[in-house]
């Protein structure tokens, strides 16, 4: 079955530091999608794309780049890591473009930046 | 830019009542969608919503898309315990991406 998944599941690091979370996806989508969730403030875009070497600024952009080299892979990365950058991380796709379409859900990452 | 209003941010009902939550938009939208992530989950697509004044039925669950298409409602009939959990509405304008709301935490007591 299709799927998408999300690694680590749990990540604790240090202040300065680089992080990558990793983003992979079976269903061969297009479009893929990075969300943090915090509480009060449900789910906020961080970065997307749209296919191979695509990628766009979401909402919540500064501190976290991606790049897409392939389809099923969107890895997020936090350039140095801040405490304000705890959070659940989430994983998106959806199979066509914009906001018209289903979008599944990974597992999500729980980051701790001491 | 776009703004999806949630309310109410939280409510607490007995198994057996009904549970409404409400989506405000700033602007007309395209399509709503409604998700649903219970605790220590991730969200999950419920249901889509397209046409104004379009009225879905999931069992329980009735959704509703406002005739200006700004606004949305999902509605729960006799909650059991299994509808706890976090209700998210999101939707769009044109080619935008997907703005979610803050999310209303539903939980019910036995």
């Amino acid at each position: 079955d299709a799927e998408i998944t999300q690694s680590p599941r749990h990540k604790i690091t240090e202040t300065g530091r680089q992080v990558t979370l990793a983003c992979h996806q079976t269903w061969n989508h297009n479009n893929m999608f990075w969300y943090r969730q915090d509480l009060g403030h449900g789910l906020r875009l961080i970065h997307y794309s749209y296919g191979v070497q695509d990628t766009n600024k979401g909402e919540v952009s500064d501190g976290y780049s991606v790049s897409r080299s392939n389809t099923e892979d969107l890895p997020l990365t936090l350039e140095s890591a801040a405490s304000s950058q705890t959070s659940v991380y989430f994983c998106a796709s959806s199979s066509s473009g914009g906001g018209t379409d289903t979008q599944y859900f990974g597992p999500g990452t729980r980051l701790t930046v001491l | 830019g776009q703004q999806v209003m949630q309310i109410p941010q939280y409510q607490h009902v007995q198994e057996g009542e009904d549970f409404t939550t409400y989506c405000n938009s700033s602007t007309t939208l395209s399509n709503i969608q409604w998700y649903k992530q219970r605790p220590g989950g991730h969200p999950v697509f419920l249901i889509q919503l397209v046409k104004s004044g379009e009225v879905k039925k999931q069992k329980r669950l009735t959704f509703q898309f406002g005739e200006a298409k700004k606004n949305s409602s999902l509605h729960i009939t006799a909650t059991q315990t299994t509808d706890v959990g976090t209700y998210f509405c999101a939707g769009n304008s044109g080619y935008s991406t997907l703005t979610f709301g803050k999310g209303t935490m539903l939980l019910v007591s036995p």
